[in-house]
């Protein structure tokens, strides 16, 4: 079954202790993306990834790391974590945008709260 | 800053009945996207609208895109219960033939269909 997996579903943490959430794809895709969403506010872009080794930002990568050593995977981390990232995390991912083959995939998405 | 507006945020309407939402963008684009999130759960793909003039349906959803009014509109025909949702645009700052996607997401249309 094509699917983006999200690990761990929920986590509650505490502030300053490191976590990473992994993002798996089974799809071949290229591009890769992690939004962060909040009422009011909608979903926000954290950081994305063109291909393996190729990432950039998005509209709120601070307080946030990513990697992409291999193409299906893209994990989120987070090396320092605080209250203000307490949110709800979606990892997207699809082939490569503007090639009208634009369909972004979300995983099931990680509840993460820092205390 | 790309700001993109959703109206309305809450609807409630009877089944039977037609309505549209509408999504107003701030800059220059030409590939929109539009989702639906069922409570609790992810996002999951709608319609990609590329270009000026394109109009996609599904069942009882038809989506357009006007990129000179700087507008999207989601028209629900007939809506069912099974509708209810929230419904998201989101848009890309960097066009539908640039490689890359950086998405900004309206805050959302949450949709009652009351029986």
């Amino acid at each position: 079954e094509a699917q983006v997996t999200q690990n761990p579903r929920y986590l509650i943490t505490v502030t300053g202790k490191k976590l990473t959430v992994t993002c798996s794809q089974n799809m071949n895709h290229e591009y890769m993306s992690w939004y962060r969403q909040d009422p009011g506010l909608g979903l926000r872009q954290i950081y994305y990834s063109m291909n393996v080794e190729v990432t950039d930002k998005g509209d709120v990568p601070e307080g946030y790391k990513v990697s992409r050593k291999e193409k299906r995977n893209f994990p989120l981390i987070l090396e320092s974590p605080s209250p203000n990232q307490t949110s709800l995390y979606f990892c997207a991912s699809s082939f490569i945008p503007g090639l009208g083959t634009d369909t972004q995939y979300f995983g099931p998405g990680t509840r993460l709260t820092v205390l | 800053e790309l700001k993109v507006e959703q109206n309305p945020l809450f609807l409630s309407m009877q089944e039977g009945k037609n309505y549209t939402i509408y999504c107003n963008y701030s800059t220059t684009s030409d590939r929109l996207y539009w989702y639906r999130q069922d409570p609790g759960k992810s996002l999951e793909s709608l319609f990609v609208l590329l270009s000026n003039g394109a109009v996609k349906q599904e069942g009882r959803l038809m989506a357009s895109l006007d990129t000179k009014a700087r507008l999207s509109t989601l028209h629900i025909t007939a809506a069912v219960h099974d509708l209810s949702a929230t419904y998201f645009c989101a848009v890309d700052r960097r066009g539908a033939w640039a490689s890359g996607s950086r998405l900004t997401f309206g805050e959302g249309t949450q949709l009652t269909v009351n029986p």
